[in-house]
């Protein structure tokens, strides 16, 4: 079964800082992988998509992401945080059976110092 | 941008009543998806929906829930009889399969009382 799985359930960074969030992920085939993010009391926003083009993707607000297959990784980026960037992040895998849901991590919070 | 919209966003209800959110998917898309998260946890996947019937459905998703498109436009999820456990934000998504890029509503937030 394919899942992701988010090192760090809160990770916390100075304003101007590189923003580092961690994301594995587990596939038997080449995976649909995404990032989202979620601000408090609101939906989920798509920040970035991999979905086998370009190994480096970019994504809105000024993130990207690096689709590593050695290291079975989806990390993803920012080189400066900014303190409107302080929300919840899931990465997720597209499930290549059924109807293709989408399976979740458990989410990284971001809190930005100022 | 076309967005999935749902309504309403803010339910309260009282345990053991019936309940139904809705959503109005993208008008081009195909597949849809109900998903939920309960305060502070990760978003659970509940069901998914294609060419008029359930594709895949988690265990999650019992005897209380059920999914239906009544019209060709909006995808209810109703729960037969709400328990106080049943609350939570729930997601409606669609996708037209591209690249399974799934576009989410925001939300309803769903309170048992």
């Amino acid at each position: 079964a394919q899942s992701v799985t988010q090192l760090g359930s809160h990770v916390s960074v100075s304003e101007g800082a590189l923003v580092l969030l961690r994301c594995n992920y587990s596939s038997s085939v080449p995976p649909y992988l995404f990032w989202y993010v979620q601000y408090p009391n609101q939906g989920l926003q798509l920040l970035l998509k991999y979905t086998s083009a370009a190994t480096l993707v970019k994504g809105i607000n000024g993130f990207e992401a690096e689709f590593k297959k050695s290291e079975t990784s989806f990390h993803l980026t920012k080189p400066s945080a900014h303190m409107s960037d302080a929300a919840e992040y899931f990465c997720a895998v597209s499930d290549h059976t059924g109807g293709f849901k989408t399976i979740f991590g458990a989410g990284t919070r971001l809190f930005v110092k100022a | 941008e076309p967005e999935v919209t749902q309504t309403p966003s803010h339910q309260v209800t009282q345990m053991g009543q019936e309940v139904i959110l809705r959503c109005v998917p993208i008008s081009n898309h195909l597949y849809f998806y109900w998903y939920r998260q309960i305060l502070g946890q990760k978003v659970e996947f509940l069901v998914s929906f294609y060419n008029n019937e359930i594709s895949e459905k988690s265990e999650i998703f019992d005897d209380q829930f059920s999914v239906e498109r009544p019209d060709g436009s909006n995808f209810t999820l109703k729960i037969r009889s709400t328990k106080l456990e049943d609350s939570a934000m729930y997601f409606c998504a669609s996708s037209d399969g591209v690249e399974r890029k799934q576009y989410f509503g925001p939300g309803t937030r769903l309170t048992v009382t």
